[in-house]
């Protein structure tokens, strides 16, 4: 079946270092790969996608390559800030599939001033 | 625009009551429909899906049933709840030809079995 693996939190940062999410999957097929974002208290946001191999998805200075040989879709940040502070899921598609969404288990980020 | 939403944003209710959350989407036609469940700390687990009115597909044995009774009207029912319904429920909406993949959710309900 299809599965997504992210790094488990919390993840404890202070303001302007490096953020990095490790996300793998498993899929039969050709995923279509996600980021979302929590925010404390609200539904979830996308924040970046990537539909095949060597795309790269970014937004609002957060980005993922998605790498085809290495079945994985890292998001990265050169330089976090206080508002960034949420939960980050990793989540594949497949269209075989009805498009609906496979999650991994979420990243909490806390950023600290 | 398109736009999602979903009541009520909390609800607090006794075990063995009834549950009715509803959702609704504007700006679109013929979406197809989903409601995810997120259990405290833990992920997002796909509950109920729908790609028309009447059509309804269940991931998980459970406690709760689904119903689409109009094209945009997505409402998620228990006839007795249980303490382990307990959790933050999102509905999400995406377009029907697959688009690009993408679902949109609504802001969740946070509801508290007690």
């Amino acid at each position: 079946g299809n599965s997504v693996t992210q790094m488990e939190g919390p993840v404890t940062l202070s303001e302007e270092a490096f953020l990095t999410i490790n996300c793998t999957y498993t899929a039969t097929g050709y995923p279509s790969l996600f980021w979302y974002v929590q925010y404390p208290g609200e539904g979830l946001q996308l924040l970046l996608k990537a539909t095949k191999a060597d795309d790269k998805g970014s937004n609002k200075g957060f980005e993922a390559t998605y790498r085809k040989e290495t079945t994985s879709f890292h998001l990265e940040k050169g330089s976090v800030q206080v508002s960034d502070s949420a939960v980050y899921f990793c989540a594949l598609s497949l269209k075989a599939a009805g498009n609906k969404l496979t999650f991994g288990g979420g990243t909490r980020v806390l950023v600290k001033p | 625009s398109q736009t999602i939403h979903q009541w009520p944003a909390t609800l607090v209710q006794p075990v063995g009551s009834p549950l009715s959350l509803e959702c609704t989407v504007e700006g679109t036609s013929n979406p197809n429909l989903y409601w995810y469940r997120q259990a405290a700390g833990r992920g997002l687990q796909l509950l109920f899906y729908s790609v028309g009115i009447g059509q309804i597909s269940s991931e998980v044995p459970q406690n709760l049933s689904a119903s689409r009774p109009q094209d945009r009207q997505f409402i998620l029912s228990s006839k007795k709840l249980l303490l382990s319904d307990s959790g933050f429920y999102l509905c999400a909406w995406s377009n029907s030809d697959g688009g690009k993949n993408i679902q949109y959710f609504g802001a969740g309900t946070r509801l508290s079995v007690l």
